[in-house]
């Protein structure tokens, strides 16, 4: 099984400030059809989780273009370039190149 | 506009049964893999199980395997999943999420199943 595992764990935040998360994996999300398996969701209080990042760096529709993937094989990072007060929750990379899918443990980001 | 909503979720003892539900609209339901995904109180996501289109492909994380059943209904539009010898540690709010190459791009709001005694 594909093991995942993000840091920091806890990342507070003054808002317009960068912010990066780090996910990785414990084998290459590289598909043989050349796409790279690999999401970015973020989940707000209260909510349900929602996509931010598919296929490693493509940004979901109606994501502010603030956030960002890149990486490739096992790491990957998300950034936000400048956090706005509505960008708090937990964010989870989530790896679907095979089952079981996995997720990282959460990345907990709250404002200074 | 894509919805999932989940029901069925409850109280049961441990060793119960319960089968979950997720009513679909807005998409056309039997185009797409549909997911199972469940969180425990105060913790992360952990996906459950999967499905194709026609229900004939699945797959199932191993802390299940054996004791759920993932399904589905096209016509209904109607995704199910069947859990039986329930534990304590399968006490969780329990996701259907949409599949699109990869990624869950909607997300129901969840249904609680609680497994105490």
């Amino acid at each position: 099984d594909i093991v995942v595992t993000q840091s920091p764990l806890s990342l507070p935040v003054t808002p317009g400030e960068p912010a990066s998360i780090s996910c990785r994996s414990s084998q290459s999300l590289l598909h043989r059809n050349g796409d790279t398996f690999l999401a970015w969701y973020l989940q707000k209080p209260g909510q349900s989780p929602q996509v931010l990042i598919y296929l490693a760096s493509n940004r979901a529709s109606g994501v502010p273009d603030r956030f960002s993937g890149s990486g490739s094989g096992t790491d990957f990072t998300l950034k936000i370039s400048r956090v706005e007060a509505e960008d708090v929750g937990v964010y989870y990379c989530m790896q679907a190149l095979q089952t079981p899918y996995s997720f990282g443990q959460g990345t907990k980001l709250e404002i200074k | 506009e894509v919805q999932l909503m989940e029901s069925g979720g409850d109280l049961v003892q441990p060793g119960g049964s319960l089968r979950l539900s997720c009513a679909a609209s807005g998409f056309t339901f039997s185009n797409f893999w549909m997911h199972w995904v469940r969180q425990a109180p105060g913790k992360g996501l952990v996906w459950v199980a999967r499905l194709n289109q026609d229900g004939r492909v699945i797959n199932y994380a191993d802390s299940v395997k054996g004791r759920f059943t993932i399904s589905r209904d096209n016509a209904k539009g109607t995704l199910f999943l069947q859990m039986s010898s329930l534990r304590v540690e399968d006490t969780a709010l329990y996701y259907c999420a949409k599949d699109l190459s990869g990624r869950h791009d909607s997300w129901g709001q969840g249904t609680l199943v609680t497994v105490s005694s």
